[in-house]
């Protein structure tokens, strides 16, 4: 199946200082890329809907100048969680979708980013 | 209402048991459904699609009922290995261009032996 590969894994940041997460398509071009919030024991939440080379569509409740999305290609999506609080701490999860005769393809997960910020 | 509704469990069964989860949904237009399974600290991985017909994928079976706006996945011969959170997902209408996933909170199965 496709690949989708999410960096970093893990990563603890200071109160303050921003951190940037990167989602790649290896294997084929996603016309769209999602980034997902998980909470301990919760679901995962729909952050924002991001399109290959234009502004990333933010779901409601989510600050579109604190998690900066760039989809600069088909095969690159970032988040960028800007001033980053304990409040930010989840598990960030990409995930990508290409289109075959104008139909989604699956869904592929990245393997997550854990973010812990102290 | 949430947009997909599960039991969160936990669901607690012997090895080989029959156990099986229910999801509601609250849009009659989606389109699409899936169930994933999410191991802890993993990401989400498809297990099945659904599919109105309902269909079956060795011990897997699931079920879509869109009158009731219910989906069902029913797991035979439960092994340890089935031990995770299994998560009812939904595809929206194609019509609002909402091709992004929303998952229910996830169905946590144990498997003991």
């Amino acid at each position: 199946g496709a690949v989708v590969s999410q960096h970093p894994s893990r990563v603890i940041c200071k109160s303050g200082t921003s951190v940037k997460i990167e989602c790649r398509s290896l294997d084929f071009q996603a016309t769209t890329m999602f980034w997902y919030r998980q909470f301990p024991k919760q679901s995962l939440m729909l952050m924002a809907t991001s399109n290959e080379g234009s502004k990333a569509t933010y779901e409601q409740g989510v600050e579109k100048d604190k998690f900066l999305i760039n989809h600069a290609s088909l095969t690159l999506s970032t988040l960028t969680v800007t001033s980053a609080h304990p409040e930010d701490s989840s598990f960030y999860i990409c995930s990508a979708r290409g289109e075959t005769q104008g139909l989604d393809t699956e869904a592929f997960f990245g393997q997550g980013t854990r973010l812990t910020v102290v | 209402r949430k947009e997909v509704e599960q039991d969160p469990g936990p669901f607690n069964v012997p090895e080989g048991a029959t156990v099986a989860f229910n999801c509601t949904y609250s849009n009659s237009a989606s389109q699409s459904f899936f169930w994933y399974r999410q191991d802890c600290r993993k990401e989400p991985k498809l297990l099945m699609s659904v599919y109105s017909s309902g269909n079956e994928d060795g011990r897997f079976t699931a079920q879509l009922n869109r009158a009731s706006q219910y989906i069902s996945l029913l797991i035979r011969d439960s092994k340890l290995s089935d031990s995770a959170t299994y998560l009812c997902v939904v595809n929206g209408p194609l019509d609002t261009g909402r091709r992004a996933l929303t998952f229910g909170s996830g169905t946590r199965l144990q498997v003991q032996p």
